[in-house]
């Protein structure tokens, strides 16, 4: 089992739409939850981070965390064409980042 | 205020050689770590420093090697180049706290030929 998984996409949604990401993982002693952004040929930048169980929101993206489920989700509110990247999901524990391997996602205009 | 500095952008290196890349951490972040990203694996934890002290090690071969400065800045190694070490290797810096935010370079791209 991968400790990180996440839907395999490709993701494409209309401009304007709600993009919704879905991330799982294994490892209940996992800490902290994060949201990558890569854009072909670019580093990862982070976008969102979440800790504690619940919402989380910081302009048109939230992140949703459910340490019961071991599940972290991330929506995207009135997708734009800027927004077609890939999403990595990452989790934390012991200084260490285990990364899913992404999903793509594309804003039609 | 300057982001996560990696050099070199871009290296092509001879199976069996041996390389050194760096990495200058955000201004205050002590904590540096190192990952590999290919096509096929994805992004994966090669090690993280803090004070100097290596704190977590990925799964790969001791060829990889690593070290942290006082300054915080950090240098990977790799020796005895194999073609699968051709990758995009990224380094991210965060606050020591625990697991914090890590904010990544934007990545050394070796060519092993």
């Amino acid at each position: 089992q991968k400790e990180v998984e996440q839907n395999s996409g490709p993701l494409s949604v209309p401009e304007g739409a709600i993009a919704s990401l879905n991330c799982t993982y294994s490892d209940r002693g996992s800490q902290s939850f994060f949201w990558y952004r890569q854009y072909s040929g670019k580093s990862p930048e982070l976008i969102m981070f979440i800790y504690s169980n619940g919402d989380k929101e910081d302009g048109r993206f939230t992140a949703q965390l459910n340490k019961a489920s071991q599940y972290v989700s991330l929506l995207i509110r009135d997708s734009q064409p800027s927004d077609s990247a890939t999403y990595l999901c990452a989790v934390g524990r012991d200084y260490k980042l285990s990364f899913g391997a992404g999903t793509t996602v594309t804003v039609r205009a | 205020k300057a982001g996560v500095t990696q050099t070199p952008r871009y290296l092509i290196k001879t199976r069996g050689q041996q390389v050194t890349l760096s990495c200058s951490p955000i201004s205050g972040h002590r904590s540096v770590s190192w990952y590999q990203q290919t096509p096929g694996q994805g992004l994966q934890f090669l090690f993280e420093y803090f004070s100097e002290t290596q704190r977590n090690k990925g799964n790969f071969p001791g060829r990889f090697s690593g070290r942290q400065f006082s300054n915080s800045r950090s240098e990977m190694n790799v020796s005895t180049l194999e073609l699968g070490d051709s990758a995009l290797y990224l380094c991210a810096s965060s606050y020591p706290g625990g697991n914090t935010e890590a904010f990544f370079g934007q990545g050394t791209r070796l060519t092993v030929v």
